[in-house]
C-alpha cells in the first residue's frame, strides 16, 4: 500500500462546476498537507497547504483536513477551463519535514 | 528572481550513455531537492541539499545516480549508463525553511528518454 491514495481520474466536469479531489493517507504522523497544480510538461506549482485538522480558504480553492479519517480534500467552486490540470497532494511529518511525500495526482479537464 | 531552472529540458540519449542535469535554484533558499516523475505517478523524492550538504538519499537513488551542489549554489544530477527504465522527468525543487509547510518552488523538469 502507497503512503498516499488520490484517485487518479480522469476526472470531466462542466465549467462552472464544484469539483471535490480527494486523497487517502496511512501515516498518521503527517502533519502538514498541500495541494499542488501541475499543467502538462511543466513542474508543480503550490496551490495552498495545511497545518494539522481543519479547513483553510483561498479564493475558489477549499482545503480540509480530516486527520481522524486520514482523508483531505480539495474542493473548487466555479471551475474554469484553466482549472484543467493534475492536482497533486503532497504531506509531510515534523520530524521528516524535508522528505515531502506526493500522491500520483488527479487529472481534470474542465469542458467550456 | 526568475524562478527555479533547470537544463536540459529534454534529453534524448541512447541506453549506456551518461547523461548530466543542471538545477538553478531560487538564490534565497536554502534547500534544494530532487524528485523523479515518471507518467500517471506524483514526484517521488531522490535527495536533497542543505546549502553543499547532501543530507539525504532515496533508496530509488542507486549507485549509477550522483548529485552535487558545490558552493552551495546550483547542483547537477549524473545518471551514468543509463538504462530505460530511467527514462522519466527529473524535478529539481528549492525551498526556504523553516517557514511553516515546507513549500517546494518547482523548476519546469529536465525530461529523459533512454532509446
Amino acid at each position: 500500500q502507497k503512503e498516499v491514495e488520490q484517485d487518479p481520474g480522469p476526472l470531466s466536469v462542466p465549467e462552472g462546476a464544484i469539483v471535490s479531489l480527494n486523497c487517502t493517507y496511512s501515516n498518521s504522523a503527517f502533519q502538514y498537507f498541500m495541494w499542488y497544480r501541475q499543467y502538462s510538461r511543466k513542474g508543480p506549482e503550490l496551490l495552498m497547504y495545511t497545518y494539522s485538522s481543519g479547513n483553510k480558504e483561498d479564493g475558489r480553492f477549499t482545503a480540509q483536513v480530516d486527520k481522524s479519517s486520514k482523508y483531505i480534500s480539495l474542493f473548487i467552486r466555479d471551475s474554469q477551463p484553466s482549472d484543467s490540470a493534475t492536482y497533486l497532494c503532497a504531506m509531510t511529518t515534523k520530524t521528516s519535514y524535508d522528505k515531502v511525500i506526493f500522491g500520483p495526482g488527479t487529472s481534470l479537464s474542465v469542458i467550456p | 528572481d526568475t524562478g527555479v531552472s533547470q537544463n536540459p529540458r529534454h534529453k534524448i540519449t541512447k541506453r549506456g550513455q551518461n547523461v548530466t542535469f543542471r538545477c538553478d535554484p531560487i538564490s534565497e533558499h536554502n534547500r534544494l531537492y530532487w524528485y523523479r516523475q515518471t507518467l500517471g505517478q506524483g514526484p517521488e523524492f531522490l535527495t536533497y541539499f542543505q546549502n553543499e550538504a547532501q543530507l539525504e538519499k532515496s533508496r530509488l537513488l542507486s549507485d549509477r545516480f550522483s548529485a552535487e551542489r558545490p558552493k552551495g549554489s546550483f547542483s547537477t544530477l549524473e545518471i551514468q549508463r543509463t538504462e530505460q527504465g530511467d527514462s522519466a522527468m527529473y524535478l529539481c525543487a528549492s525551498s526556504l525553511v523553516p517557514s511553516g509547510a515546507n513549500v517546494l518552488t518547482f523548476g519546469a523538469g529536465s525530461r529523459l528518454t533512454v532509446l
